[in-house]
């Protein structure tokens, strides 16, 4: 699976917009983009991921530039609860037999303050 | 929710010890997973399952055994606990299969001294 590189840190003030960037400069083809977070002491919670077009749901947007290499997570209103460690993970699909494991590397903590 | 529950929430243990952590499910989906968590290793792969009795090793299966023997339980064994396996131990499901997007249950915090 291709690399990502996101910041280790960032803030973001409650109410704003938090956009959190991540670089896949290797991505290949048939791998598609997820977003995980993990607030403290919990398990991992999916966000959302895509392939090439933009992606929403209730939780976020996902931009993923044209040349794919890059993505940007996208919390629209944020509140104090979106505080967590947000994992950007590249994925590849069309693993037979059901070993397609999460590689999570270290994240960006967000930091959501008021 | 996800409808995923791991017994026991914490544990702690001896060196030696036989160690069994469940994952139960509520929904009967196929695919099952079981991670570690680690400072420094992020998570990492353990066993995972795609039914019932069909399981298979991840990268780090090494002192791990699993068994399903229902689709909604998947049990990960430590036959002789070690010091290396004090670590968080989360479970996982993918409802719409092994490409897609995974669901974690709430982890076990399991110290061997």
């Amino acid at each position: 699976d291709a690399k990502t590189t996101q910041p280790p840190s960032m803030d973001c003030a409650e109410g704003r917009a938090a956009n959190l960037p991540c670089n896949h400069s290797t991505i290949s083809g048939n791998e598609y983009v997820y977003w995980y977070r993990q607030i403290h002491s919990q398990g991992p919670q999916y966000i959302i991921h895509g392939l090439k077009n933009n992606e929403t749901n209730e939780m976020a947007s996902l931009i993923i530039t044209e040349d794919r290499k890059s993505s940007t997570l996208i919390l629209p209103h944020a509140t104090l609860r979106d505080t967590a460690v947000y994992y950007c993970i590249v994925r590849v699909a069309g693993v037979t037999g059901g070993g397609n494991k999460l590689t999570f590397g270290t994240g960006t903590q967000l930091k959501v303050e008021l | 929710d996800a409808g995923i529950t791991q017994s026991p929430r914490h544990k702690v243990t001896e060196t030696g010890t036989p160690v069994t952590l469940r994952c139960h499910q509520t929904e009967n989906h196929r695919y099952m997973y079981w991670y570690r968590q680690d400072p420094g290793h992020g998570l990492r792969l353990i066993h995972y399952s795609y039914g019932v009795k069909d399981t298979d090793k991840g990268e780090v299966s090494d002192g791990y055994s699993v068994s399903r023997s229902k689709t909604e339980d998947f049990l990960l064994t430590l036959e002789s606990a070690t010091s290396s396996q004090t670590s968080v131990y989360f479970c996982a499901i993918s409802p719409r299969g092994s490409d897609y997007e995974q669901y974690f249950g709430p982890g076990t915090r399991l110290t061997v001294t």
